[in-house]
């Protein structure tokens, strides 16, 4: 059964505002990871948040982390034209890991 | 260059043909996997191969077949697809144990249209 979804489906924002999205998981997790993907291509890994964990940084990107809510967030601060591309939550458990639908991002010069 | 490769990067088949997807990753990671992309549908896991032994089958048509010969190489054959089976499909591989921490390398995938 699907784990993740995310929402918005799609975000179009202008560079320089920040960027939200979030996802929504059913089960419990070790582990909930952010991937991006731009168009056509493969999918890179952003970041980790492990199911202790509650909020983790990485440059610009703001990772939170609501087990009671099975939610998380990933925001972008001061996006640029060069983070257009789609972006997946993935909740993982033993040698498996879901992904949602993902966020489609446009950001706009 | 995320250390996974595959190939070919598109393919175009017909319904009868026999054709295969490799993947190779050069990680020193002992778990690899499957995944297939079709526009507007989550990503779909289809295959997981841990220490060369296949873990997980998610229900996926027999007319896919994958084959792990090694903990680097990783295939998927293909036999008599239909048209919606054109997807991307994609390999990853991690370095998995029963805590699953580890992030998932990606390959840029095989682009497959079924005609």
């Amino acid at each position: 059964s699907q784990q993740g979804e995310e929402d918005p489906q799609a975000l179009s924002i202008q560079e320089g505002e920040n960027a939200t999205m979030n996802c929504s998981y059913k089960t419990s997790i070790n582990n909930l990871q952010w991937y991006r993907q731009n168009s056509g291509r493969g999918l890179v890994h952003l970041i980790l948040i492990r199911s202790n964990e509650r909020e983790k940084h990485s440059g610009r990107l703001r990772v939170t982390l609501d087990t009671s809510k099975k939610s998380s967030s990933l925001l972008i601060t001061a996006s640029r034209a060069a983070d257009t591309a789609s972006y997946f939550c993935a909740t993982s458990g033993t040698y498996k890991y879901i992904f949602g639908t993902g966020t489609r991002l446009k950001v706009l010069a | 260059e995320t250390g996974v490769t595959q190939t070919p990067r598109h393919l175009v088949m017909g319904m009868t043909n026999k054709k295969s997807l490799k993947c190779e990753q050069h990680l020193g990671h002992n778990a690899m996997y499957w995944y297939k992309q079709s526009a507007k549908k989550p990503l779909e896991l289809m295959f997981v191969y841990n220490f060369k032994e296949q873990t997980e089958n998610n229900s996926v048509p027999s007319r896919f077949s994958p084959e792990c010969p090694n903990s680097s190489h990783l295939f998927l054959h293909l036999h008599t697809l239909q048209p919606e089976d054109s997807a991307l499909y994609l390999c990853a591989s991690s370095q998995a144990g029963l805590q699953n921490t580890g992030e998932l390398f990606f390959g840029e995938g095989s682009r497959l249209t079924v005609l």
